[in-house]
């Protein structure tokens, strides 16, 4: 089993503040997703990233993929209350394993007080 | 947009009881999952099916076992229940074109007493 090491595990900010979320593995990906889950409901894909290097925006959410395929981050600018949720990475890994199964990291807890 | 339905969103079940945890997507996608999330470890595959019929087990199978007999419907049996297995279960669907997008239900929260 491939592991994704997610830092930080909780956070904890105001409104306004800016963050970011890592996302690291010893394996290279070949694909990375991003997802936000709220409470009481599943997740919900934000991005997936595929070419190292690269860097996606979602109105104030930006991506960015490694060069090297193993690492990534999200930065949340200027972050709101409705920021909060639990941010997951999850990776498709080429070590020639099933392409069916996607592996989560555990995830960070993002509160943003108002 | 692909809706996954779970049929339920908080079950209480007792010890060795059999428990089914239904899920449909509306979608005609070929691959359904079924995932376990615990605080702390997050989402872990229990199994998957990539076709009617078809299963192949996830990283933590044990005490678990899964039916696909139509398309849009995959189900998760625990065969008897126990109290290591109350958690919350998300089922998800998947879409490969013209990108990976896996489609996730609103999870069951199953307690087992």
């Amino acid at each position: 089993t491939q592991l994704l090491e997610q830092s930080p595990q909780f956070l904890s900010i105001q409104e306004g503040e800016n963050l970011t979320v890592y996302c690291n593995s010893s394996s290279v990906f070949s694909s990375l997703q991003w997802y936000r889950q709220e409470p009481g409901e599943g997740p919900v894909l934000l991005v997936t990233v595929v070419t190292g290097g690269e860097v996606k925006k979602l109105k104030r959410l930006t991506f960015q993929f490694g060069d090297a395929r193993k690492d990534s981050s999200l930065h949340i600018t200027a972050a709101q209350p409705g920021d909060t949720g639990l941010y997951l990475c999850a990776g498709f890994f080429n070590s020639g394993g099933s392409n069916y199964k996607l592996t989560f990291g555990k995830g960070t807890l993002l509160t943003v007080n108002p | 947009d692909v809706k996954v339905t779970q049929s339920s969103r908080y079950l209480v079940k007792r010890t060795g009881e059999k428990v089914f945890l239904e899920c449909v997507q509306d979608m005609d996608h070929e691959n359904m999952f079924w995932y376990r999330q615990d605080p702390g470890l997050g989402l872990r595959l229990i199994y998957f099916s990539y076709d009617v019929k078809m299963k192949e087990k996830g990283d933590i199978p044990e005490g678990y076992s899964v039916s696909r007999e139509k398309k849009e419907r995959f189900s998760l049996i625990l065969e008897s229940a126990s109290t290591n297995q109350t958690s919350m279960y998300l089922c998800a669907s998947r879409a490969g074109t013209p990108v990976i997008v896996y489609t996730f239900g609103s999870g069951t929260r199953l307690t087992v007493v």
